[in-house]
């Protein structure tokens, strides 16, 4: 257990409403990543961040925005969510070479 | 850049059966070399990882994968499945940098097990 919880684990919202998921993890890890997983899609990186206040893109970013302001806290924000961000979300660290990650936030933009 | 085919999308066995489930990448240097699984209504766990050394890994619950450099492949083994393997299986690669920002996932094999 790498001590990473993700909030909410599910949510229901309507086309051009902000979300924000929360990423939150105990064991002081550098690294944090958000990946959206689709099917026929595998995993596809959203953004990292590589310490407080410094975050980066990674192969789907558009439509996206990060913010760490403390280790333990990475968060992803829809801006205006669109029905194809409908996705499962997954925060992750990495420690030894590994990626470790939270359960999941299953989110649905009707 | 780096990607990861794995071709098989559903695979489909009886208890038992032997698995084989194929991972190709394509890069020409040094790689670090994954297999996650994800349970249904669960996140990805790890179960082996190739870094260096002995090209044949162990991994946990009876799995295995052979790197094969020549033919860029990193496909994953079991001898005889069972019913609890019921899940979806990723092979992901990053280059001989090691960072995970730069860790590809292929788009997964789902395996259901027949009991």
């Amino acid at each position: 257990d790498a001590g990473i919880t993700q909030s909410p684990r599910h949510k229901v919202t309507e086309t051009g409403t902000p979300v924000t998921l929360r990423c939150h993890q105990t064991e002081n890890h550098r690294y944090m990543y958000w990946y959206r997983q689709d099917p026929g899609h595998g995993l596809r990186l959203i953004h990292y961040s590589y310490g407080v206040k410094d975050t980066d893109k990674g192969e789907v970013s558009d439509g996206y925005s990060v913010s760490r302001s403390k280790t333990e806290d990475f968060l992803l924000t829809l801006e205006s969510a669109t029905s194809s961000q409908t996705s499962v979300y997954f925060c992750a660290i990495s420690a030894a070479g590994e990626l470790f990650f939270g359960e999941g936030s299953r989110l649905t933009v009707l | 850049a780096q990607s990861v085919s794995q071709h098989n999308h559903h695979v489909i066995l009886s208890e038992a059966a032997s698995l084989e489930l194929g991972c190709n990448y394509s890069y020409g240097g040094t790689v670090n070399l994954f297999w996650y699984v994800q349970y249904p209504g669960q996140h990805l766990q790890l179960l082996l990882k190739y870094f260096s050394g002995d090209p044949l890994v162990k991994g946990i619950k009876g799995f295995e994968a052979e790197f094969i450099k020549s033919k860029f492949s990193f496909n994953l083994r079991k001898p005889s499945v069972q019913w609890s393997d019921t899940a979806e299986y990723f092979c992901a690669v990053n280059a001989g940098s090691g960072s995970a920002r730069q860790l590809t996932f292929g788009s997964g094999t789902q395996l259901t097990v027949l009991p």
